[in-house]
């Protein structure tokens, strides 16, 4: 079951950053947050992951808590290709196991 | 990253028909894959886990019966839906766990439209 919760849908003005929010308060020591999103009828597209460090890679940046219940992913300079669904799934990494997404967020990127 | 195909990536049928949509890890081994449906506006939903040699898994809800799944090869699941009615009609994705290391890559997706 998921164990995420984001909010339905964003607007963000393209060429600003887009940050979209994650409460992940259940989370387990052992369980990373990771984010995928979903462009209209494709699969889904990793962008990142972590376990309780900020993370950044060419694509965006991840922003975990402290007490690691709620993070943050951040586009730092939004493109209309940016527009998608995102996906913020717990998982324990390694492990195999199937991801179960929940609804996710519709990030609406405006010109 | 590593890439998983699907095929067909859409496809059209009559309903009693079925219908097999493979699912292919390209460059590298994968013991396990998982097929999801998504319906429109909706978020993706796990139907099962297919293990190479062995029965797959499925989660609750989800027939066994009408959802075939095969995993005869470390590169190749196929899901077969029997007896395809309108209401089968759905987004599938595919998904591929790296043997060596456990990540996991989506394919593209299959859509499928029962008539």
């Amino acid at each position: 079951d998921a164990k995420t919760t984001q909010p339905p849908s964003m607007d963000c003005a393209e060429g600003r950053a887009a940050n979209l929010p994650c409460n992940h308060s259940t989370i387990s020591g052992n369980e990373y947050v990771y984010w995928y999103r979903q462009i209209h009828s494709q699969g889904p597209q990793y962008i990142i992951h972590g376990l309780k460090n900020n993370e950044t890679n060419e694509m965006a940046s991840l922003i975990i808590t402290e007490d690691r219940k709620s993070s943050t992913l951040i586009l730092p300079h939004a493109t209309l290709r940016d527009t998608a669904v995102y996906y913020c799934i717990v998982r324990v990494r390694n492990t195999g196991n199937q991801f179960y997404f929940g609804t996710g967020t519709s990030l609406t990127v405006i010109p | 990253g590593a890439v998983v195909s699907q095929h067909p990536s859409w496809v059209i049928c009559k309903s009693g028909t079925s219908v097999k949509i493979e699912c292919r890890s390209l460059d590298f081994q994968a013991t396990t894959m998982f097929w999801y449906r998504q319906f429109p506006k909706q978020s993706l939903m796990l139907m099962a886990t297919s293990n190479e040699g062995s029965k797959a898994t499925y989660e609750q809800g989800v027939e066994k019966d009408k959802f075939l799944i095969n995993h005869a090869s470390l590169t190749l699941s196929t899901l077969t839906v029997t007896s395809a009615h309108p209401e089968d009609s759905s987004f599938y994705i595919c998904s591929a766990r790296v043997t060596a290391n456990n990540e996991q890559f989506f394919g593209p997706g299959t859509r499928l439209t029962v008539l």
